[in-house]
């Protein structure tokens, strides 16, 4: 079963916007992560929050976690044609002692120059 | 330092027949993870290793797939015999620690099953 969900699915915006995403998930975690997908390339770590965290900023990506709505988001500002790419939530998820990741189906962002 | 590498890149073959697909993690790292990741059901987990041993493999979509980790700088993905529905491109994942840490993940290898 899906555990993070992005939203949008799909975002386009032009050069020197920021980019918004949202993820939502559906039991506590203990961290959430934010990866991020080029085209026909594996995932890159971007940034961890921990769930007693509530904000953390790393160059232009700020993420912020509310663990009683079970949401997260991902700005991205300033943005480049270079961000082009799909983002991706994970949570993880204690399952019988094995603690793995749980990733989100992604969100889709276009920047267009 | 080297990445997670993977091989081969690019795989094409017939139903029927035999795969297997290689990972080399990055060295240090103890746990690692191969995922599958296709249109319709986004990025899955198979199977996952902490110390060369299989910790959880629930997400092995059947007998046909089987994984081994014989040391701790190598691991294969087997599918015996492959079908066109296997085609997807496999990732494989390395981190540090427990399956929560930060993941490292590999260029990939995209199968096509015809």
């Amino acid at each position: 079963s899906q555990q993070g969900e992005e939203d949008p699915q799909a975002l386009s915006i032009q050069e020197g916007e920021n980019a918004t995403m949202n993820c939502s998930y559906k039991t506590s975690i203990n961290n959430l992560q934010w990866y991020r997908q080029n085209s026909g390339r594996g995932l890159v770590h971007l940034i961890l929050i921990r769930s007693n965290e509530r904000e953390k900023h790393s160059g232009r990506l700020r993420v912020t976690l509310d663990t009683s709505k079970k949401s997260s988001s991902l700005l991205i500002t300033a943005s480049r044609a270079a961000d082009t790419a799909s983002y991706f939530c994970a949570t993880d998820v204690p399952q019988g002692g094995s603690e793995k990741l749980v990733f989100g189906k992604g969100t889709k962002l276009t920047v267009n120059p | 330092d080297a990445g997670v590498i993977q091989s081969p890149r690019h795989e094409v073959t017939e139903m029927g027949q035999e795969v297997t697909l290689r990972c080399k993690p990055i060295s240090g790292h103890n746990s690692l993870f191969w995922y599958r990741q296709t249109m319709m059901r986004g990025l899955e987990l198979l199977i996952y290793f902490n110390n060369n041993v299989p910790i959880d493999d629930s997400g092995m979509p059947e007998d046909r797939f089987s994984a081994k980790m014989p040391n701790a700088s190598f691991s294969t993905l087997k599918i015996q015999p492959s079908e066109p529905r296997d085609s997807a491109v496999y990732f494989c994942a390395s981190s540090t620690g427990t399956g929560y840490n930060e993941q490292f993940f590999g260029p990939g290898t995209r199968l096509t099953v015809l």
